[in-house]
């Protein structure tokens, strides 16, 4: 299957700063790609989608401002969460899906975020 | 109502047996159907999707799908402890919403040697 790179895979940050995760298709081009997030025990939120070259859509409750994502090439996103706060610890995960009719998507290996 | 349900679990089944994982979707204008795998700490890795009624089988897996009631299922025949996971079910309309993934809470399966 298609190879889709996150990183990086854990990061610690201060609460109040900010933190970038990058999400790279690494053998195809991803026109969409999503974004999730996991909190322990739970299933995976769909946080927003990311379309390449347009604004992002995101999911009822998930503040735009706050989670930045941009898609400014075929093969990267990036999310970015600023002003973190400690509840916002949880697993961030990236998603691709090729252009074209397909529908499946593939997942990068998830970014665990600590916020102390 | 959520969109897609599954039963949290914990599943126990004895290895070398069948595991029956089941999966009800509220929206009927859903077209494709997957079965996601997930270890403790992972991302999920795709098991198998399913767009037609019917079965669809690869390997020890078998996908199910009931539009008219839908209702999607995954078997796991011969379980082995390394099946062990919390398996996801997800749906998706591929021309509306971006094919968006919706997934449910998951449903653990212990897989007992």
């Amino acid at each position: 299957g298609a190879v889709v790179s996150q990183h990086p895979s854990r990061v610690i940050c201060k609460s109040g700063t900010s933190v970038k995760i990058e999400c790279r298709s690494l053998d195809f081009q991803a026109t969409t790609m999503f974004w999730y997030r996991q909190f322990p025990k739970q299933s995976l939120m769909l946080m927003a989608t990311s379309n390449e070259g347009s604004k992002a859509t995101y999911e009822q409750g998930v503040e735009k401002d706050k989670f930045l994502i941009n898609h400014a090439s075929l093969t990267l996103s990036t999310l970015t969460v600023t002003s973190a706060h400690p509840e916002d610890s949880s697993f961030y995960i990236c998603s691709a899906r090729p252009g074209g009719r397909s529908t499946e998507a593939f997942f990068g290996q998830g970014t665990r975020l600590t916020v102390v | 109502q959520k969109e897609v349900e599954q039963n949290s679990g914990p599943l126990s089944v004895p290895e070398g047996a069948i595991a029956s994982l089941n999966c009800t979707y509220s929206d009927r204008g859903s077209q494709s159907f997957f079965w996601y795998r997930q270890y403790s700490g992972k991302s999920p890795e795709l098991i198998m999707f399913i767009y037609s009624n019917g079965d669809k089988e690869d390997g020890r897996f078998t996908a199910q799908l009931n539009k008219a009631s839908q209702y999607v299922s995954l078997l796991i025949r011969d379980s082995q402890p390394s099946d062990s996971a919390t398996y996801l079910c997800a749906v998706t309309m591929i021309y509306n919403q971006g094919g968006k993934l919706i997934f449910g809470q998951g449903t653990e399966l212990s897989v007992k040697p």
